[in-house]
């Protein structure tokens, strides 16, 4: 039982490349988040999902886009990163509405 | 929508009590109060969960007055692995599916990071 899973856990971009970071979670859980964390500050919630197929936004969305095609996984897409979105992105799922999240490793992308 | 503040540091000596207040004045009724625990280069880890009055399990303690503007972890009797930094999440996701087409504000505090000396 591996829980929540992030890849990758590293990536550099230059600034307009785009990529996709991938979460898969074994738990069978419904609800599924993005949250972002810089530095010294907390997780800010960047869109998140009540459940296969559905997406809705969280408080920091524009410049991502997420898809939940399975129920297991939530990706996190960006289309032409900014500098801006230097982070480190957290994963997180629960069974239902806010109900005890579990937490990702995390990703750190940096973009120049 | 709720901001939280939280102390942004603390220090406590191995076998103390450890209380941290989160404040939340503009809390919904829909909101519930939720502590995190985070330890470097690692997500967050759920500690307790709470609506109101008191709630407890077997790592702390929840205490919500009856306005609910702030919230008080108690950890009881802290160790050298309870250094970390805590989170005081304050939000509500609907349960319904699909897009509404809205967003929602999950309200994670600025953290309070909990240093326990020996």
């Amino acid at each position: 039982n591996a829980g929540v899973t992030q890849t990758p856990k590293f990536r550099v971009l230059k600034t307009g490349q785009s990529m996709t970071l991938l979460c898969a979670q074994d738990m069978n859980h419904e609800y599924m988040y993005w949250y972002r964390q810089d530095p010294g500050m907390g997780l800010r919630l960047i869109h998140y999902s009540v459940g296969e197929g559905t997406t809705a936004k969280g408080e920091v969305p524009d410049g991502y886009n997420v898809s939940r095609l399975k129920k297991q996984n939530f990706l996190l897409g960006l289309e032409s990163a900014a500098p801006s979105q230097t982070s480190v992105y957290f994963c997180a799922s629960s069974p239902h509405g806010l109900d005890e999240q579990y937490f990702g490793p995390g990703t750190r992308l940096t973009v120049t | 929508l709720a901001k939280t503040t939280q102390p942004i540091s603390m220090d406590s000596y191995e076998g103390q009590e450890v209380n941290i207040t989160c404040s939340h004045n503009n809390i919904a009724t829909n909101d519930y109060i939720t502590w995190y625990q985070q330890f470097p280069s690692q997500g967050p880890r759920f500690i307790i969960q709470g609506y109101k009055t008191k709630v407890t399990n077997e790592v702390a303690s929840l205490f919500i007055p009856a306005d609910r503007k702030s919230s008080t972890l108690s950890l009881p009797r802290v160790s050298l692995s309870d250094t970390a930094v805590y989170y005081c999440l304050v939000g509500d996701i609907p349960s319904s599916r699909g897009n509404s087409g809205g967003y929602q504000k999950v309200t994670f505090g600025t953290g309070t990071k909990l240093q326990v000396i020996p």
